[in-house]
C-alpha cells in the first residue's frame, strides 16, 4: 500500500468543467510535488511545495492551480482544460532538502473531452 | 537537446539473459542519480540510486560516469517479472535550494519472454 494516496484515480471532464485532484501523504514528509505524464513523454515536473511554500512552478498554464493547505495534503485545481491536458497526473512526496527519496502516488488518470 | 536521454527500446530478451541500459544527461550540475521502474499504468518506483563508485543490488548493477555524463543499468539473469519501463532520473537542486527537482528520461522498455 502506497504512503501517497491520490483521488480520484480516474476522471473524465469536459473543457468547461472545474474539478480538483487530491493527494494525501502519510509518510510524515514536508515536500510535495505534482508531475504530469503524457503518452510516450517523460514525466514533467509541474509544481513543488516545500514546507508548505510553493518553490517551483515549471511554466505551467494557469488553468492548473495547485494548493497545499498543510504538509500532508496537496490539490490540483483544474478549469477550462484542453484535450491535450489528458494525461496521468502523479503526486509525490519526500523529506524537504535534497537527496531524499521521492515516493509517488498511484496517479490520477485524467481525460478531457 | 533533452535533459535526460534514453533508448526507448523495446528490449526483447529471453529469461536468464543479461541486458544493459544506458542514459546520458546534459546538465553537469546534476547532483544525484537514480533508476526508477514503472510498470504499465502504474506509478514509478525507485529501483536504486546510482553512485560514482558503482553499486549493486542483487541482479542489478548501476554505474555513473560523471565525466561522460553517462549512467548505466545492468540486469543479470532476467526474470519475467523484470518486464517494465526503466526510467533514468537525475536530481537537480531546486532554484532556491532545499528541495529535489527530479528530471526523468522517457524510459527504456524491457520485455522478458520465456
Amino acid at each position: 500500500e502506497t504512503g501517497v494516496t491520490q483521488t480520484p484515480r480516474h476522471l473524465v471532464m469536459g473543457m468547461t468543467n472545474k474539478k480538483s485532484l487530491k493527494c494525501e501523504q502519510h509518510l510524515g514528509h514536508n515536500a510535495m510535488y505534482w508531475y504530469k505524464q503524457s503518452a510516450k513523454k517523460p514525466l514533467e515536473l509541474m509544481f513543488v511545495y516545500s514546507l508548505e511554500e510553493r518553490v517551483e512552478n515549471n511554466s505551467v498554464p494557469s488553468r492548473f492551480s495547485p494548493e497545499c493547505p498543510n504538509s500532508s495534503h496537496l490539490f490540483l485545481h483544474l478549469h477550462t482544460l484542453q484535450p491535450e491536458d489528458s494525461a496521468l497526473y502523479l503526486c509525490a512526496s519526500s523529506e524537504a532538502g535534497t537527496g531524499n527519496t521521492i515516493y509517488f502516488g498511484e496517479g490520477s488518470w485524467l481525460t478531457v473531452v | 537537446r533533452k535533459e535526460v536521454e534514453q533508448d526507448p527500446g523495446p528490449f526483447n530478451v529471453p529469461e536468464g539473459a543479461t541486458v544493459a541500459f544506458n542514459c546520458t544527461y546534459s546538465n553537469s550540475a546534476s547532483q544525484s542519480f537514480f533508476w526508477y521502474r514503472q510498470d504499465c499504468r502504474k506509478e514509478p518506483k525507485l529501483l536504486m540510486s546510482v553512485y560514482s563508485s558503482g553499486n549493486e543490488d542483487g541482479r542489478f548493477t548501476a554505474q555513473l560516469n560523471r565525466a561522460s555524463q553517462y549512467i548505466s543499468l545492468l540486469i543479470r539473469d532476467s526474470k519475467l517479472s523484470d518486464s517494465a519501463t526503466y526510467l533514468c532520473v537525475v536530481n537537480m537542486i531546486g532554484i532556491s535550494g532545499g528541495y529535489n527537482k527530479l528530471i526523468f528520461g522517457a524510459g527504456t522498455r524491457l520485455a522478458v519472454h520465456p
